[in-house]
């Protein structure tokens, strides 16, 4: 596709389960993060990769949460156990390099 | 903690004024300076940016924003506004030391023009 592509657009789940957010970046972008957006809040950053590494985790707010990204392109956040707290839409941005360009449609957690 | 504050949430305006958006930020050192837009129904997108050299930056459909390094701001403008233009803006900072990636966004302001 043209875009960043996020699956799924909504997902709502059991407090204590566990969701796994999908990213498909743009084919060729290296630069990949993954943001969170709360209710009011501006976007927090959680994660950076450049192709397969992850050289910046310091946004992820709990070893609940960790992400891969295989193969350079598509990328997996993971939370465990979920908590009401982790309600928030969850974005993903890609680019050729450096800053985040183009931002997906987000995942929409509930928490309930 | 390095932090970005928009303070004006919602702006309305009539088509033809002027605009412009706060954006200040906390931070001593260097910093790269961002200003991203998500019209309705879209996906956010990069406005503009700022690295280094003039503090003055154009960017698309007639925006532009300037850095004014001593209040720590960078204010987002646009001589006469449209329609089109209403959308949510959003300031985003990185700090330009080497090795770190966090871009730093601000909660928004929601921009409503009126035709």
């Amino acid at each position: 596709g043209a875009g960043v592509s996020q699956s799924p657009s909504n997902k709502v789940t059991e407090k204590g389960k566990d969701v796994e957010l999908r990213c498909d970046p743009i084919s060729g972008h290296t630069a990949l993060y993954w943001y969170r957006q709360s209710l009011g809040q501006g976007l927090e950053f959680l994660i950076y990769f450049q192709g397969n590494s992850a050289p910046d985790k310091s946004g992820l707010p709990s070893d609940r949460f960790s992400a891969e990204r295989t193969g350079g392109s598509v990328s997996t956040l993971t939370i465990q156990r979920t908590q009401q707290e982790d309600s928030a839409v969850y974005l993903c941005a890609s680019s050729p390099t450096g800053q985040p360009q183009h931002f997906g449609d987000g995942t929409r957690l509930s928490i309930l | 903690a390095q932090s970005v504050s928009q303070h004006n949430h919602h702006v309305i305006l009539s088509e033809a004024a002027s605009l412009e958006l706060g954006c200040n930020y906390s931070y001593g050192g260097t910093v790269n300076l961002f200003w991203y837009v998500q019209y309705p129904g879209q996906h956010l997108q990069l406005l503009l940016k700022y690295f280094s050299g003039d503090p003055l930056v154009k960017g698309i459909k007639g925006f532009e924003a300037e850095f004014i390094k001593s209040k720590f701001s960078f204010n987002l403008r646009k001589p006469s506004v449209q329609w089109s233009d209403t959308a949510e803006y959003f300031c985003a900072v990185k700090p330009a030391t080497s090795g770190t990636y966090k871009y730093i966004f601000g909660t928004g302001t929601r921009l409503k023009v009126l035709a």
